[in-house]
């Protein structure tokens, strides 16, 4: 099946850097999303995106589905923004639309 | 309005007993999704229903038995719970199931078997 790796595992930020996290797949999907959990649990999509950019006030993220990875792009960092980030994808071709998820990137914004 | 929505948002039991978990989606979605993540945060599918047929079950123990009454809701019955069935399930809903298209998801349950 397919395999969809992200990194770094961990990230610490100090408020107002930026950061790019990577998510790499193993082949074609027709849905990839990405996912914030806070630190309540909850899990709020960020965006939906098999293929191109879009951005969404500091957040961006692009995916090169030719090139199998997708990069979500964090701008001016907030302590708000602490929490793991997820990708999800849903491979093409197939019968079903379930998403198989990345192990995630766990990001601490330090005031 | 919440597009999915789950009850309860907390579950604590013993082992041994039977709890479900019900969700429901105003989204007019055809497709529904119920996908657990464990201690490590890892989330993975267990099941997908279409218009109340079953069209994914990932090699989920038969004491897991999802049922969809209508495309609106698709509830999870546990039997027998055991401490490894502690985690936090999430009920999601997409309108089709085999051409991509944005999965909604809802608060999650977290169940702790004791």
């Amino acid at each position: 099946g397919i395999q969809v790796e992200q990194s770094p595992p961990d990230l610490i930020l100090q408020e107002g850097a930026n950061s790019t996290l990577r998510c790499n797949f193993s082949d074609s999907v027709n849905n990839l999303q990405w996912f914030h959990q806070n630190p309540w649990g909850q899990l709020i999509n960020l965006f939906y995106i098999p293929s191109g950019t879009k951005q969404n006030g500091r957040l961006s993220a692009t995916t090169v589905a030719t090139e199998r990875y997708s990069l979500l792009y964090i701008s001016s960092s907030q302590t708000t923004d602490s929490g793991v980030y997820f990708c999800a994808v849903g491979a093409r071709g197939g019968a079903t639309n379930k998403l198989i998820f990345g192990t995630g990137t766990l990001l601490a914004v330090q005031p | 309005d919440t597009a999915v929505s789950q009850t309860p948002k907390y579950l604590v039991t013993q082992m041994g007993n039977d709890k479900s978990i019900k969700c429901e989606q105003n989204l007019g979605h055809d497709t529904m999704y119920w996908y657990k993540q464990d201690s490590k945060k890892f989330l993975k599918i267990m099941f997908s229903y279409n218009n109340k047929e079953l069209i994914i079950n990932e090699t989920v123990p038969n004491r897991f038995s999802p049922k969809s009454p209508d495309k609106a809701h698709l509830n999870l019955h546990i039997n027998s719970l055991e401490l490894g069935d502690s985690a936090v399930y999430f009920c999601a809903s997409s309108q089709d199931s085999g051409r991509g298209g944005l999965q909604y998801f809802g608060p999650g349950t977290r169940l702790t078997v004791t």
